[in-house]
Protein backbone atom coordinates (compact mmCIF):
# COMPACT_ATOMS: atom_id res chain seq x y z
CA UNK A 1 0.00 0.00 0.00
CA UNK A 2 1.81 3.12 -1.46
CA UNK A 3 1.28 6.11 1.08
CA UNK A 4 -1.22 9.05 -0.12
CA UNK A 5 1.57 11.87 -1.64
CA UNK A 6 1.20 15.39 0.26
CA UNK A 7 3.41 18.63 -0.63
CA UNK A 8 6.30 17.94 1.48
CA UNK A 9 6.45 21.86 2.69
CA UNK A 10 3.52 24.66 2.74
CA UNK A 11 4.19 28.21 3.90
CA UNK A 12 2.04 31.07 4.17
CA UNK A 13 1.77 34.68 6.45
CA UNK A 14 0.11 35.40 9.42
CA UNK A 15 -3.63 35.53 9.00
CA UNK A 16 -3.30 34.15 5.22
CA UNK A 17 -4.88 30.81 4.02
CA UNK A 18 -3.51 27.93 3.12
CA UNK A 19 -4.61 24.54 1.53
CA UNK A 20 -2.63 21.84 1.59
CA UNK A 21 -3.16 18.43 -0.69
CA UNK A 22 -3.47 14.92 -0.61
CA UNK A 23 -3.75 12.66 -3.32
CA UNK A 24 -4.94 8.70 -3.04
CA UNK A 25 -6.48 6.48 -5.53
CA UNK A 26 -9.86 5.18 -6.58
CA UNK A 27 -9.06 2.22 -3.28
CA UNK A 28 -8.50 5.02 -0.81
CA UNK A 29 -9.77 8.54 -1.05
CA UNK A 30 -11.89 7.87 -4.39
CA UNK A 31 -13.76 5.21 -2.79
CA UNK A 32 -14.53 6.31 1.06
CA UNK A 33 -15.52 9.47 3.02
CA UNK A 34 -13.42 8.13 5.76
CA UNK A 35 -10.69 10.39 5.16
CA UNK A 36 -8.90 12.29 8.17
CA UNK A 37 -6.25 14.79 9.06
CA UNK A 38 -3.74 14.89 11.88
CA UNK A 39 -1.92 17.83 13.42
CA UNK A 40 1.10 16.75 14.85
CA UNK A 41 3.40 19.05 17.31
CA UNK A 42 7.39 18.10 17.76
CA UNK A 43 7.76 15.54 20.20
CA UNK A 44 4.11 14.47 20.52
CA UNK A 45 1.51 12.32 19.37
CA UNK A 46 -0.47 13.38 16.48
CA UNK A 47 -4.27 15.11 17.06
CA UNK A 48 -7.07 14.35 14.98
CA UNK A 49 -8.53 17.43 12.98
CA UNK A 50 -10.73 16.57 10.54
CA UNK A 51 -12.44 13.02 10.53
CA UNK A 52 -14.93 11.95 7.73
CA UNK A 53 -13.53 14.22 4.88
CA UNK A 54 -15.23 17.49 6.52
CA UNK A 55 -16.45 16.81 10.11
CA UNK A 56 -14.23 18.39 13.23
CA UNK A 57 -14.05 16.86 16.46
CA UNK A 58 -14.84 19.01 19.38
CA UNK A 59 -12.66 21.72 20.50
CA UNK A 60 -10.54 21.93 17.02
CA UNK A 61 -10.82 25.66 15.58
CA UNK A 62 -13.31 25.91 13.04
CA UNK A 63 -9.80 28.01 10.95
CA UNK A 64 -9.41 24.45 10.12
CA UNK A 65 -11.80 22.30 7.36
CA UNK A 66 -11.34 19.78 4.61
CA UNK A 67 -12.85 18.84 1.41
CA UNK A 68 -12.89 16.43 -1.19
CA UNK A 69 -12.54 16.14 -4.93
CA UNK A 70 -12.00 12.63 -6.89
CA UNK A 71 -8.98 10.66 -5.38
CA UNK A 72 -7.69 14.19 -3.74
CA UNK A 73 -8.62 15.28 -0.40
CA UNK A 74 -7.65 19.12 0.71
CA UNK A 75 -7.20 20.64 4.26
CA UNK A 76 -7.45 24.43 4.68
CA UNK A 77 -6.40 25.99 7.65
CA UNK A 78 -7.78 29.67 7.46
CA UNK A 79 -6.71 32.98 9.09
CA UNK A 80 -2.89 31.10 10.02
CA UNK A 81 -1.59 31.61 13.35
CA UNK A 82 1.68 30.69 14.46
CA UNK A 83 0.78 28.10 16.37
CA UNK A 84 -0.62 26.04 13.18
CA UNK A 85 3.53 25.73 12.07
CA UNK A 86 4.17 21.93 12.44
CA UNK A 87 3.16 18.83 10.91
CA UNK A 88 0.07 18.11 9.17
CA UNK A 89 -0.90 14.11 7.71
CA UNK A 90 -3.98 12.94 5.76
CA UNK A 91 -5.14 9.32 6.60
CA UNK A 92 -7.78 7.19 4.63
CA UNK A 93 -9.25 4.12 5.07
CA UNK A 94 -8.38 1.62 1.73
CA UNK A 95 -10.99 -1.03 0.38
CA UNK A 96 -8.09 -3.30 2.07
CA UNK A 97 -9.46 -3.02 5.28
CA UNK A 98 -6.05 -1.12 6.24
CA UNK A 99 -5.62 2.49 7.11
CA UNK A 100 -2.97 4.32 4.63
CA UNK A 101 -1.18 7.82 5.80
CA UNK A 102 -0.08 10.45 3.57
CA UNK A 103 3.78 12.00 2.99
CA UNK A 104 3.28 14.88 5.63
CA UNK A 105 3.46 18.51 5.17
CA UNK A 106 5.53 20.77 7.52
CA UNK A 107 3.33 23.97 7.53
CA UNK A 108 5.87 27.21 7.62
CA UNK A 109 3.96 30.91 8.84
CA UNK A 110 6.00 33.60 7.71
CA UNK B 1 -10.56 10.71 30.78
CA UNK B 2 -10.26 9.05 27.80
CA UNK B 3 -6.51 7.65 28.01
CA UNK B 4 -4.18 5.31 26.45
CA UNK B 5 -0.88 4.14 27.62
CA UNK B 6 1.41 1.92 26.39
CA UNK B 7 4.25 0.14 27.56
CA UNK B 8 6.81 -2.94 26.64
CA UNK B 9 9.18 -0.92 24.28
CA UNK B 10 12.60 -1.07 24.60
CA UNK B 11 16.21 -1.84 23.02
CA UNK B 12 16.10 -5.29 20.99
CA UNK B 13 18.68 -7.00 18.58
CA UNK B 14 17.88 -7.48 15.66
CA UNK B 15 16.12 -10.86 14.85
CA UNK B 16 14.49 -10.48 18.82
CA UNK B 17 11.39 -10.08 19.57
CA UNK B 18 9.15 -7.90 22.26
CA UNK B 19 5.51 -7.54 23.32
CA UNK B 20 3.88 -4.20 23.34
CA UNK B 21 0.64 -3.44 25.25
CA UNK B 22 -1.37 -0.48 25.58
CA UNK B 23 -4.18 -0.39 28.53
CA UNK B 24 -7.60 2.14 27.61
CA UNK B 25 -9.57 3.68 30.28
CA UNK B 26 -12.35 6.85 30.49
CA UNK B 27 -14.33 4.40 27.40
CA UNK B 28 -15.90 1.09 26.63
CA UNK B 29 -13.18 -0.66 25.43
CA UNK B 30 -14.83 -3.31 24.20
CA UNK B 31 -16.70 -0.84 21.90
CA UNK B 32 -14.18 0.44 19.52
CA UNK B 33 -11.62 -1.34 16.80
CA UNK B 34 -8.14 -0.29 17.68
CA UNK B 35 -4.80 0.22 15.61
CA UNK B 36 -0.99 0.01 16.04
CA UNK B 37 0.32 3.12 14.10
CA UNK B 38 4.03 3.87 14.13
CA UNK B 39 6.83 6.61 13.28
CA UNK B 40 10.13 5.98 12.21
CA UNK B 41 12.85 8.80 13.87
CA UNK B 42 12.09 11.73 11.78
CA UNK B 43 10.09 10.45 9.41
CA UNK B 44 5.96 9.84 8.78
CA UNK B 45 2.94 8.17 10.03
CA UNK B 46 2.85 4.85 9.08
CA UNK B 47 -0.09 2.49 9.82
CA UNK B 48 0.60 -0.68 11.55
CA UNK B 49 -1.98 -3.31 12.12
CA UNK B 50 -5.74 -3.46 12.85
CA UNK B 51 -8.44 -5.23 15.02
CA UNK B 52 -12.25 -5.27 15.27
CA UNK B 53 -13.99 -4.44 18.59
CA UNK B 54 -14.47 -8.20 19.13
CA UNK B 55 -11.00 -9.49 18.26
CA UNK B 56 -11.33 -10.51 14.80
CA UNK B 57 -11.00 -9.55 11.83
CA UNK B 58 -7.92 -7.79 12.11
CA UNK B 59 -5.36 -7.05 9.21
CA UNK B 60 -1.53 -5.33 9.03
CA UNK B 61 0.86 -3.60 6.63
CA UNK B 62 2.36 -5.63 4.29
CA UNK B 63 5.88 -4.50 6.28
CA UNK B 64 4.99 -6.49 9.20
CA UNK B 65 2.57 -9.19 7.77
CA UNK B 66 3.81 -12.40 9.35
CA UNK B 67 6.01 -10.70 11.25
CA UNK B 68 3.64 -8.76 13.79
CA UNK B 69 0.65 -10.08 15.77
CA UNK B 70 -2.28 -7.94 16.91
CA UNK B 71 -4.52 -8.94 19.73
CA UNK B 72 -6.28 -7.54 22.47
CA UNK B 73 -7.70 -8.78 25.87
CA UNK B 74 -11.44 -6.64 26.09
CA UNK B 75 -11.38 -7.98 29.84
CA UNK B 76 -8.60 -6.02 30.82
CA UNK B 77 -9.27 -3.05 28.47
CA UNK B 78 -5.58 -4.20 26.65
CA UNK B 79 -4.31 -3.89 23.30
CA UNK B 80 -1.21 -6.30 22.42
CA UNK B 81 1.36 -6.20 19.80
CA UNK B 82 3.79 -9.12 19.17
CA UNK B 83 6.65 -8.07 16.65
CA UNK B 84 9.12 -10.54 16.03
CA UNK B 85 12.41 -10.84 13.88
CA UNK B 86 12.60 -7.44 14.34
CA UNK B 87 14.77 -5.33 11.44
CA UNK B 88 16.63 -2.16 11.71
CA UNK B 89 13.85 -0.64 10.18
CA UNK B 90 11.27 -1.33 12.58
CA UNK B 91 12.98 1.69 14.67
CA UNK B 92 9.86 3.73 15.64
CA UNK B 93 7.96 5.28 18.23
CA UNK B 94 4.89 2.79 18.31
CA UNK B 95 1.39 4.36 18.82
CA UNK B 96 -1.76 2.75 20.48
CA UNK B 97 -4.84 4.18 18.83
CA UNK B 98 -8.28 3.76 19.30
CA UNK B 99 -10.89 4.15 15.96
CA UNK B 100 -13.19 6.59 16.90
CA UNK B 101 -16.62 5.20 16.13
CA UNK B 102 -16.10 2.32 13.26
CA UNK B 103 -13.39 0.68 11.22
CA UNK B 104 -11.99 3.40 9.23
CA UNK B 105 -13.87 6.34 10.50
CA UNK B 106 -10.94 7.94 12.16
CA UNK B 107 -7.96 7.33 14.73
CA UNK B 108 -9.04 9.90 17.63
CA UNK B 109 -7.52 9.34 20.97
CA UNK B 110 -3.66 8.28 20.81
CA UNK B 111 -1.56 6.98 23.58
CA UNK B 112 2.16 9.04 24.08
CA UNK B 113 3.59 5.77 22.33
CA UNK B 114 6.85 3.61 23.30
CA UNK B 115 10.03 3.26 21.51
CA UNK B 116 11.14 0.20 19.69
CA UNK B 117 14.79 0.37 18.98
CA UNK B 118 16.55 -2.28 17.30
CA UNK B 119 20.24 -2.37 17.19
CA UNK B 120 23.10 -4.83 18.08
Amino acid sequence: QSALTQPASVSGSLGQSITISCTGTSGDIGFYNFVSWYQQHPGNAPRLIIHEVTNRPSGVSNRFSGSKSGNTASLTISGLQAEDETDYYCSSWTTRGTYVFGTGTKVTVL
Amino acid sequence: EVQLVESGGGVVQPGGSLRLSCIGSGFTFSSHEMSWVRQAPGKGLEWVSWISSSGTPLNYADSVKGRFAISRDNAKHSLYLQINSLRAEDTAIYYCVRDRYSAGDALDIWGQGTMVTVSS
